[in-house]
């Protein structure tokens, strides 16, 4: 089986831009969670889709949203970008159901000049 | 909320010695407990997780677990050290719900 994948690897961006982060799951997973790691902070959850609805959400400001599709991929958008929001974006998808381990992929490095 | 907390940033050890990063958690039911490697420039790899089916938990390359609810640990060993193994590893918990809390992680270096 393919594991998950997220596009783009690497971004750069200005502050005050926006961007879009893309995760297929893995085939079968119907739930995808986002984190994001940076040195300071270390990883920290941003919200958790399944079956196209948000069912968790973490302690970020409203500039991140999400959604999800009806095949689970996902995307992750941040509005206004700060230079404080250059980090390791991770995707993760699991099953949904009780097993709860998430696998993730390789993330997107954002890097906000 | 739960949490985990990871004993140390960094430990250092020499080829074919044994490994041994400590975790604890702060919970008041027992959780589900999970250690990820993060190899440089890449994602989290699934070592192993606890789900309450047995305290000593086998993973992949050769790692272990033992959850200790009476020391609320999940220390992480592994009896001989690989050059391989250097790399970050994160203790990880979870209730019901799918928000994994991290802990801050500890770097390990592998001494030749």
């Amino acid at each position: 089986k393919a594991g998950v994948t997220q596009t783009p690897r690497y971004l750069i961006k200005t502050r005050g831009q926006q961007v879009t982060l893309s995760c297929s799951p893995i085939s079968g997973h119907r739930s995808v969670s986002w984190y994001q790691q940076t040195p300071g902070q270390g990883l920290q959850f941003l919200f958790e889709y399944f079956s196209e609805t948000q069912r968790n959400k973490g302690n970020f400001p409203g500039r991140f949203s999400g959604r999800q599709f009806s095949n689970s991929r996902s995307e992750m958008n941040v509005s206004t970008l700060e230079l404080g929001d250059s980090a390791l974006y991770l995707c993760a998808s699991t099953t949904g159901g009780t097993g709860y381990e998430q696998y993730f992929g390789p993330g997107t490095r954002l890097t906000v000049t | 909320a739960q949490s985990v907390t990871q004993l140390g940033s960094h430990v250092s050890v020499s080829e074919g010695a044994l490994v041994l990063l400590r975790c604890n958690y702060s919970s008041s039911v027992p959780p589900y407990l999970f250690w990820y490697v993060q190899y440089p420039n890449q994602g989290l790899q699934l070592l192993l997780k606890y789900t309450s089916a047995a305290t000593l938990v086998k993973g992949i390359n050769g790692f272990e677990a033992e959850f200790k609810k009476s020391e609320t640990s999940f220390h992480l060993t592994k009896p001989s050290a690989h050059m391989s193994d250097a790399a970050e590893y994160f203790c990880a918990v979870i209730l019901n719900d799918y928000k994994l809390s991290f802990g801050a992680g500890t770097t390990v270096t592998v001494r030749a």
